[in-house]
């Protein structure tokens, strides 16, 4: 059973800088076909794209987020990372990992994520 | 980036109704278009994925339909388990984008 968990820290001050790990279980983060993936929802709102990595170390990311984002992967914890530099109130949301599948340019989706954690930028 | 927008926004429906929601984007998007349910203070869950095919352990109730620009999902007969909010989203280039959601409440 494929099972991704958030952790991290729920308070962050403006301007420092946002970190959450995802911890992989139940399948390996070298997998062929597979993105590491973080999307957040601000609190009552939509769902926005953050951004990917590949186990290879290749990543993808949201242009409206890239300045201040940085997305990793340890393979030998089977678990990926997300930071965001220069927080503000607008990056208060719930955060998710997820997992995305994307074998031979096809399919695409969103198939397992993770319980999501609130983080909450204040002073 | 692509704009996804749903209709309606929110919906009232009883058990037992047949129900559509439908997804435009800005712009083509093949059939790289997939659909989530999201349950209060819960993950959104893959319902449907490349516009008309069913994730495993989905009911047969739910399909999806479309391609290029004008999507819909439809659940045959609501179940009380239905009554949730539904997003649209778009994998056909980055950055991917969802639709802002359309909220399905017991009538």
């Amino acid at each position: 059973q494929v099972q991704l968990q958030e952790s991290g820290p729920g308070l962050v001050k403006p301007s420092q800088t946002l970190s959450l790990t995802c911890i992989v279980s139940g399948t390996s983060i070298r997998s062929d076909g597979y993105y590491w993936s973080w999307i957040r929802q601000h609190p009552g709102k939509g769902l926005e794209w953050i951004g990917y990595i590949y186990y290879s170390g290749s990543t993808y990311y949201n242009p409206s987020l890239k300045s201040r984002l940085t997305i990793s992967v340890d393979m030998s914890k089977n678990q990926f990372s997300l930071k965001l530099s220069s927080v503000t109130a607008a990056d208060t949301a719930v955060y998710y990992c997820a997992r995305y599948f994307d074998i031979n340019n096809n399919y695409r989706f969103f198939d397992f994520w993770g319980q999501g954690t609130l983080v909450t930028v204040s002073s | 980036d692509i704009q996804m927008t749903q209709s309606p926004s929110s919906l009232s429906a009883s058990v037992g109704d047949r129900v559509t929601i439908t997804c435009r984007a800005s712009q083509t998007i093949s059939n790289f278009l997939n659909w989530y349910q999201q349950k209060p203070g819960k993950a959104p869950k893959l319902l449907i994925y490349l516009a008309s095919s069913l994730q495993n352990g989905v009911p047969s109730r739910f399909s999806g339909s479309g391609s290029g620009t004008d999507f819909t999902l439809t659940i045959g007969s609501l179940q009380p388990e239905d009554f949730a909010t539904y997003y649209c989203q778009q994998s056909s280039s980055i950055p991917q984008t969802f639709g802002q959601g359309t909220r399905l409440e017991i009538k």
